[in-house]
Protein backbone atom coordinates (compact mmCIF):
# COMPACT_ATOMS: atom_id res chain seq x y z
CA UNK A 1 0.00 0.00 0.00
CA UNK A 2 1.46 3.29 -1.31
CA UNK A 3 0.80 6.34 1.49
CA UNK A 4 0.56 9.87 -0.11
CA UNK A 5 -0.14 12.29 2.81
CA UNK A 6 -1.36 15.88 1.99
CA UNK A 7 -0.98 18.91 5.01
CA UNK A 8 -2.80 20.42 6.25
CA UNK A 9 -6.34 18.91 5.61
CA UNK A 10 -7.62 22.27 4.96
CA UNK A 11 -6.89 26.21 4.98
CA UNK A 12 -8.38 29.34 5.41
CA UNK A 13 -7.01 32.17 4.01
CA UNK A 14 -7.67 36.01 3.20
CA UNK A 15 -7.59 36.77 -0.21
CA UNK A 16 -4.17 38.48 -1.06
CA UNK A 17 -2.16 35.69 1.20
CA UNK A 18 0.45 33.61 -0.23
CA UNK A 19 0.04 29.83 0.76
CA UNK A 20 1.94 26.88 0.40
CA UNK A 21 0.94 22.63 0.68
CA UNK A 22 2.64 19.71 1.36
CA UNK A 23 2.26 16.59 -0.12
CA UNK A 24 4.79 13.60 0.82
CA UNK A 25 5.19 10.52 -0.90
CA UNK A 26 7.49 7.33 -1.31
CA UNK A 27 10.79 7.92 -2.75
CA UNK A 28 11.47 4.41 -3.57
CA UNK A 29 9.81 3.44 -7.00
CA UNK A 30 9.56 6.51 -8.09
CA UNK A 31 8.03 7.56 -12.17
CA UNK A 32 5.86 10.76 -11.84
CA UNK A 33 3.98 13.69 -9.28
CA UNK A 34 0.76 15.08 -10.14
CA UNK A 35 -0.95 17.98 -8.57
CA UNK A 36 -4.92 18.32 -9.54
CA UNK A 37 -7.57 20.95 -8.55
CA UNK A 38 -10.57 20.05 -7.72
CA UNK A 39 -13.76 22.59 -7.34
CA UNK A 40 -16.82 21.08 -5.92
CA UNK A 41 -19.31 19.66 -8.35
CA UNK A 42 -16.79 19.86 -11.15
CA UNK A 43 -13.97 17.54 -12.02
CA UNK A 44 -10.43 16.96 -11.13
CA UNK A 45 -7.93 19.24 -13.45
CA UNK A 46 -4.47 19.13 -14.07
CA UNK A 47 -2.29 21.21 -12.32
CA UNK A 48 1.19 19.82 -13.11
CA UNK A 49 2.93 16.72 -13.73
CA UNK A 50 6.02 16.50 -12.17
CA UNK A 51 8.80 13.87 -12.96
CA UNK A 52 12.50 14.98 -12.33
CA UNK A 53 14.30 15.57 -8.79
CA UNK A 54 14.37 19.39 -8.86
CA UNK A 55 11.68 20.38 -11.06
CA UNK A 56 9.92 23.34 -10.35
CA UNK A 57 6.85 24.36 -12.75
CA UNK A 58 4.75 27.42 -12.97
CA UNK A 59 1.59 28.58 -14.06
CA UNK A 60 0.03 32.13 -13.92
CA UNK A 61 0.52 32.28 -9.49
CA UNK A 62 0.58 28.38 -8.76
CA UNK A 63 3.78 27.12 -8.65
CA UNK A 64 5.20 23.66 -7.78
CA UNK A 65 8.55 21.99 -6.60
CA UNK A 66 9.35 18.46 -6.18
CA UNK A 67 12.12 16.57 -4.69
CA UNK A 68 12.46 12.80 -4.80
CA UNK A 69 15.20 12.00 -2.85
CA UNK A 70 13.23 12.81 0.55
CA UNK A 71 9.92 12.53 -1.26
CA UNK A 72 7.62 15.81 -0.79
CA UNK A 73 6.89 18.24 -3.24
CA UNK A 74 5.00 21.33 -2.30
CA UNK A 75 2.55 23.72 -3.99
CA UNK A 76 2.51 27.47 -4.07
CA UNK A 77 -0.34 29.82 -4.48
CA UNK A 78 0.55 33.33 -4.57
CA UNK A 79 -1.84 36.15 -3.96
CA UNK A 80 -5.00 33.77 -3.65
CA UNK A 81 -8.14 34.77 -4.92
CA UNK A 82 -11.64 33.87 -4.19
CA UNK A 83 -11.73 31.83 -7.64
CA UNK A 84 -8.69 29.49 -6.03
CA UNK A 85 -11.07 27.93 -3.42
CA UNK A 86 -10.78 24.53 -4.39
CA UNK A 87 -9.76 21.09 -3.01
CA UNK A 88 -5.72 20.75 -4.53
CA UNK A 89 -4.61 16.70 -4.86
CA UNK A 90 -1.48 15.32 -4.95
CA UNK A 91 -1.02 11.86 -6.94
CA UNK A 92 2.28 9.56 -7.05
CA UNK A 93 3.40 7.26 -10.03
CA UNK A 94 5.03 4.10 -9.59
CA UNK A 95 4.31 2.58 -12.37
CA UNK A 96 0.51 1.82 -13.81
CA UNK A 97 -1.82 3.85 -11.91
CA UNK A 98 -2.13 7.11 -9.75
CA UNK A 99 -2.33 6.79 -5.78
CA UNK A 100 -3.75 10.28 -4.75
CA UNK A 101 -3.53 11.97 -1.19
CA UNK A 102 -6.68 13.38 1.03
CA UNK A 103 -6.43 16.62 -0.67
CA UNK A 104 -5.91 20.45 1.05
CA UNK A 105 -8.96 21.73 0.84
CA UNK A 106 -8.00 25.64 0.36
CA UNK A 107 -11.05 28.81 1.07
CA UNK A 108 -10.16 31.98 0.26
CA UNK A 109 -11.98 34.85 1.83
CA UNK A 110 -12.74 37.98 -0.11
CA UNK B 1 -12.88 17.53 -28.58
CA UNK B 2 -15.34 16.44 -26.12
CA UNK B 3 -13.98 15.55 -22.33
CA UNK B 4 -14.13 12.45 -20.50
CA UNK B 5 -18.33 11.60 -20.52
CA UNK B 6 -19.74 9.30 -17.67
CA UNK B 7 -23.65 8.21 -17.37
CA UNK B 8 -25.52 8.02 -15.45
CA UNK B 9 -24.92 10.84 -13.91
CA UNK B 10 -26.66 9.30 -10.56
CA UNK B 11 -27.94 6.04 -10.30
CA UNK B 12 -30.31 4.95 -7.43
CA UNK B 13 -30.48 1.09 -7.02
CA UNK B 14 -32.01 -1.01 -4.19
CA UNK B 15 -29.76 -3.76 -2.30
CA UNK B 16 -29.27 -6.83 -4.48
CA UNK B 17 -29.67 -4.89 -8.12
CA UNK B 18 -26.86 -4.54 -10.34
CA UNK B 19 -25.46 -1.55 -11.52
CA UNK B 20 -23.58 -0.38 -14.60
CA UNK B 21 -21.63 2.75 -14.94
CA UNK B 22 -20.35 4.03 -18.54
CA UNK B 23 -17.57 5.66 -19.16
CA UNK B 24 -16.60 7.66 -22.86
CA UNK B 25 -13.03 8.60 -22.73
CA UNK B 26 -11.65 11.50 -24.71
CA UNK B 27 -11.31 10.89 -27.65
CA UNK B 28 -7.96 9.49 -29.00
CA UNK B 29 -7.49 8.39 -25.56
CA UNK B 30 -6.89 4.18 -25.35
CA UNK B 31 -6.23 4.26 -21.17
CA UNK B 32 -9.27 4.23 -19.15
CA UNK B 33 -8.73 4.56 -14.66
CA UNK B 34 -11.55 3.80 -12.66
CA UNK B 35 -11.74 5.78 -9.11
CA UNK B 36 -14.00 5.53 -6.64
CA UNK B 37 -14.60 8.34 -3.28
CA UNK B 38 -16.65 7.23 -0.65
CA UNK B 39 -18.16 9.42 1.58
CA UNK B 40 -16.09 11.86 3.62
CA UNK B 41 -12.54 9.69 1.95
CA UNK B 42 -10.60 10.63 -1.24
CA UNK B 43 -10.16 8.87 -4.68
CA UNK B 44 -9.00 5.28 -4.60
CA UNK B 45 -7.90 3.10 -7.93
CA UNK B 46 -9.89 0.68 -8.81
CA UNK B 47 -8.98 -0.47 -11.99
CA UNK B 48 -6.43 0.46 -15.24
CA UNK B 49 -7.74 -0.96 -18.79
CA UNK B 50 -6.20 -0.98 -22.08
CA UNK B 51 -8.34 -0.97 -25.03
CA UNK B 52 -9.78 -4.81 -24.43
CA UNK B 53 -7.55 -5.34 -21.61
CA UNK B 54 -7.67 -5.27 -18.13
CA UNK B 55 -3.97 -3.65 -17.15
CA UNK B 56 -3.94 -3.67 -13.09
CA UNK B 57 -7.18 -4.05 -11.20
CA UNK B 58 -5.42 -4.28 -7.94
CA UNK B 59 -8.16 -1.81 -6.50
CA UNK B 60 -11.43 -4.26 -7.20
CA UNK B 61 -13.22 -5.66 -4.74
CA UNK B 62 -12.53 -9.38 -5.50
CA UNK B 63 -16.19 -9.86 -5.64
CA UNK B 64 -19.48 -8.62 -7.45
CA UNK B 65 -17.26 -5.80 -9.17
CA UNK B 66 -15.77 -6.30 -12.79
CA UNK B 67 -14.50 -4.02 -15.51
CA UNK B 68 -14.37 -3.83 -18.79
CA UNK B 69 -13.23 -1.84 -22.05
CA UNK B 70 -14.15 -3.24 -25.44
CA UNK B 71 -12.79 -2.91 -29.00
CA UNK B 72 -15.77 -0.49 -29.69
CA UNK B 73 -17.87 1.70 -26.76
CA UNK B 74 -17.43 2.72 -23.87
CA UNK B 75 -15.69 1.30 -20.45
CA UNK B 76 -18.25 -0.23 -18.20
CA UNK B 77 -17.98 -0.73 -14.20
CA UNK B 78 -20.06 -2.81 -13.06
CA UNK B 79 -21.47 -3.81 -9.66
CA UNK B 80 -23.73 -6.93 -9.24
CA UNK B 81 -25.95 -7.06 -6.22
CA UNK B 82 -25.15 -3.67 -4.51
CA UNK B 83 -24.81 -3.14 -1.02
CA UNK B 84 -25.54 0.08 0.65
CA UNK B 85 -21.48 0.50 1.27
CA UNK B 86 -21.25 0.38 -2.74
CA UNK B 87 -22.73 3.93 -2.25
CA UNK B 88 -19.93 6.69 -3.90
CA UNK B 89 -19.14 8.34 -6.40
CA UNK B 90 -17.02 6.32 -8.89
CA UNK B 91 -15.05 8.50 -11.40
CA UNK B 92 -13.50 7.56 -14.46
CA UNK B 93 -10.43 9.20 -15.93
CA UNK B 94 -8.28 8.61 -19.46
CA UNK B 95 -5.14 9.41 -20.52
CA UNK B 96 -3.18 9.45 -24.35
CA UNK B 97 -0.32 7.44 -22.67
CA UNK B 98 0.31 5.91 -19.08
CA UNK B 99 0.28 8.47 -16.18
CA UNK B 100 3.88 8.40 -16.07
CA UNK B 101 3.96 10.95 -18.99
CA UNK B 102 1.18 12.89 -18.88
CA UNK B 103 -1.66 13.93 -17.05
CA UNK B 104 -5.45 12.30 -16.55
CA UNK B 105 -8.61 13.81 -17.71
CA UNK B 106 -11.36 13.10 -15.19
CA UNK B 107 -15.09 12.28 -16.34
CA UNK B 108 -17.46 14.39 -13.87
CA UNK B 109 -18.61 11.36 -12.01
CA UNK B 110 -21.37 8.93 -11.71
CA UNK B 111 -23.34 9.18 -7.86
CA UNK B 112 -24.27 5.34 -6.63
CA UNK B 113 -26.78 5.39 -4.16
CA UNK B 114 -27.88 1.98 -2.50
CA UNK B 115 -31.21 2.19 -0.63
Amino acid sequence: ILNVEQSPQSLHVQEGDSTNFTCSFPSSNFYALHWYRWETAKSPEALFVMTLNGDEKKKGRISATLNTKEGYSYLYIKGSQPEDSATYLCAFSAGNMLTFGGGTRLMVKP
Amino acid sequence: NAGVMQNPRHLVRRRGQEARLRCSPMKGHSHVYWYRQLPEEGLKFMVYLQKENIIDESGMPKERFSAEFPKEGPSILRIQQVVRGDSAAYFCASSPDRVNTGELFFGEGSRLTVL
